[in-house]
């Protein structure tokens, strides 16, 4: 079927204003991954949901940070009160079982906080 | 800390030649895995070679697993100029709930 998708591809924003990221993970995959990238650096990873539930939100930088999956598919995460340094590539991505198997990424989402 | 440090990290090669790209890890995994990624967006899984493994293929990709150094290394044999990308390691630790990656090599194929 479809791989993961990610909307919005691009979203730029003003300062304080809040925002959704959403991620549609391959049918059927347990578990969802949420990765930021800065410009030319590595992943960092966010949050992992194993069916609804987030065993390990242990990236969130901070409270204004959050995250959500609903049905066991589709999740999205939401930053409050959006500062410059949130600006990135945030990536989404899932897998059948676990963590430690492969992860199928979706194109991402380019943000940008003016 | 990133778990996977790539190195070199950046390599220009010309069409045809091999690239060598080098990852090191710090803690015991479970497998460790190889993306590419292309303009900054989706990562594309390359292979995954398990900690019981010592060497794996995948068409013109070879890569190695040396666990008492910590250490793999992903070659791509006869370069095409498709393969500029930046490649990233990533370490499934022992326990671990997530994919740990490294900083990534930006491969440069010239014509």
């Amino acid at each position: 079927g479809a791989g993961v998708s990610q909307s919005p591809s691009n979203k730029v924003t003003e300062k304080g204003k809040d925002v959704e990221l959403r991620c549609d993970p391959i049918s059927g995959h347990t578990a969802l991954y949420w990765y930021r990238q800065s410009l030319g650096q590595g992943l960092e990873f966010l949050i992992y949901f194993q069916g609804n539930s987030a065993p390990d939100k242990s990236g969130l930088p901070s409270d204004r940070f959050s995250a959500e999956r609903t049905g066991g598919s589709v999740s999205t995460l939401t930053i409050q009160r959006t500062q410059q340094e949130d600006s990135a590539v945030y990536l989404c991505a899932s897998s059948l079982l676990g963590p430690g198997e492969t992860q199928y990424f979706g194109p991402g989402t380019r943000l940008l906080v003016l | 800390s990133q778990q996977g440090e790539e190195d070199p990290q950046a390599l220009s090669i010309q069409e045809g030649e091999n690239a060598t790209m080098n990852c090191s890890y710090k803690t015991s995994i479970n497998n460790l895995q190889w993306y590419r990624q292309n303009s900054g967006r989706g990562l594309v899984h390359l292979i995954l070679i398990r900690s019981n493994e010592r060497e794996k293929h995948s068409g013109r990709l070879r890569v190695t697993l040396d666990t008492s150094k910590k250490s793999s290394s992903l070659l791509i044999t006869a370069s095409r100029a498709a393969d500029t990308a930046s490649y990233f390691c990533a370490t499934a630790q022992r326990g671990g709930n997530k994919l740990t990656f490294g900083t990534g090599t930006q491969l440069k194929v010239e014509l």
